[in-house]
This record gives structure tokens, C-alpha cells and sequence, in this order.
């Protein structure tokens, strides 16, 4: 079905501990977007890629690092997790990015705690 | 600025007609999203619309006043399945989503 796979579903770390989230699709798309999803808040935009080795930050992204070496992975580094940094983060993919009609196809979250 | 708000919760009764109301006032506008999203799952597309009106699909249709800054999602004869959370995004200049917090729908028997 998917298309899109999120990787952990869900972790528990601690304070300072370094921590990767992986996205992988099957779909070819182009445009690849990690977000995270608190209590009141909409989603925010950490970082998104627009092709192989091309990423750039969102409105959230101090923090975080991204990577994506093939077209099909894109991965989130939290660098040395902080307790504000719980939350759940969503992958999304796209296949047009920079066109008015961008739908976004979403993986199934990845719920981090950080303690 | 970029502000997108929505209600916080909404209760309806099922068989009903529901209109969740997204108000936005983002500095440049490439149009307007809807999202689903069950508890516990991922957002899922709605509906997209760029030019003023509505567009009806089936039991939901989505509505856009871009003099107003204002669309709202009409959902009709409720089911039980429709209690999820409803997200508004909008589009600015720079093709990037700014999302509302959701709108949480409670469907009652």
C-alpha cells in the first residue's frame, strides 16, 4: 500500500543521546519533507529535500540535520536529543514541491520521547 | 505574517451537516488544503482550491473566499468514521504549507 515507510514507529531516548529517524518511499518523488506534530500546534516544517543531496531548512530545523543520498531515503538527525524535541515527527513526499497543486502523501509518524 | 486559524473542537450529531471554518493571513497565497487525520494516523488529502467557490466531492465540499481569507470544509451526512481531526494549510508565495493546529471532530450517535 504505502509507498512511504517511517522508521522507528517509536523510540525512547535520553537527554543528549544522539537519535535518526529514517523515510523511505517507493514512489520516485522527487520532494521529500520532515515535519513534527505537537498538542496546539500545526504542523512545522524541519527540513525538506528537493533531490539527491539537495535539502534545505524549514521554519524549525535548529536542532536537527538531514540527509538524503538516494532519490528513495531521507533521513532526520537529532544531533543530541533535548527534551523538547518529543514529539512526532511525520515524513511526506510530493511529486511536484514549487506548484500550487502539492499534495503531500504522509508516512505513519515516528513518536520519539525524549527523557 | 503567516497566521492560519481554526476552531479547536467541533461536535456534531451523526446524519448531520458540519462546516469547520479556516480563516488564514499568509503574505502571498498559492491555495488552500485540507487535510483528514484519524487519531494516532497520518494527515490524508482532502481537498485543494486555489480559485474562489466551492468544489464538491462527494459528501465533503471545500470553500474559498481569497478577498476574505477564509474557507471552510462542509462535511454532510455524517458518519462515525468522519471523527478525525481536519488540518487547513495554506500555500505562500514560496510554495511552502503553513498548517492551521486542526480542528478536532466529535461525532456523536
Amino acid at each position: 500500500d504505502a509507498g512511504i515507510t517511517q522508521s522507528p514507529r517509536h523510540k525512547v531516548t535520553e537527554t543528549g543521546t544522539p537519535v535518526t529517524l529514517r523515510c523511505h518511499q517507493t514512489e520516485n518523488h522527487r520532494y521529500m519533507y520532515w515535519y513534527r506534530q505537537d498538542p496546539g500546534h500545526g504542523l512545522r516544517l524541519i527540513h525538506y529535500s528537493y533531490g539527491v543531496k539537495d535539502t534545505d531548512k524549514g521554519e524549525v530545523s535548529d536542532g536537527y540535520s538531514v540527509s538524503r543520498s538516494k532519490t528513495e531515503d531521507f533521513l532526520l538527525t537529532l544531533e543530541s536529543a533535548t527534551s523538547s524535541q518529543t514529539s512526532v515527527y511525520f515524513c511526506a513526499i510530493s511529486e511536484q514541491g514549487y506548484s500550487g497543486a502539492n499534495v503531500l502523501t504522509f508516512g505513519a509518524g515516528s513518536r520519539l520521547t525524549v527523557l | 505574517g503567516q497566521n492560519i486559524d481554526q476552531p479547536t473542537e467541533m461536535t456534531a450529531t451523526e446524519g448531520a451537516i458540519v462546516q469547520i471554518n479556516c480563516t488564514y493571513q499568509t503574505s502571498g497565497f498559492n491555495g488552500l488544503f485540507w487535510y483528514q487525520q484519524h487519531a494516532g494516523e497520518a494527515p490524508t488529502f482532502l481537498s485543494y482550491n486555489v480559485l474562489d467557490g466551492l468544489e464538491e466531492k462527494g459528501r465533503f465540499s471545500s470553500f474559498l473566499s481569497r478577498s476574505k481569507g477564509y474557507s471552510y470544509l462542509l462535511l454532510k451526512e455524517l458518519q462515525m468514521k468522519d471523527s478525525a481531526s481536519y488540518l487547513c494549510a495554506d500555500m505562500d508565495s514560496n510554495y511552502q504549507l503553513i498548517w492551521g493546529a486542526g480542528t478536532k471532530l466529535i461525532i456523536k450517535p
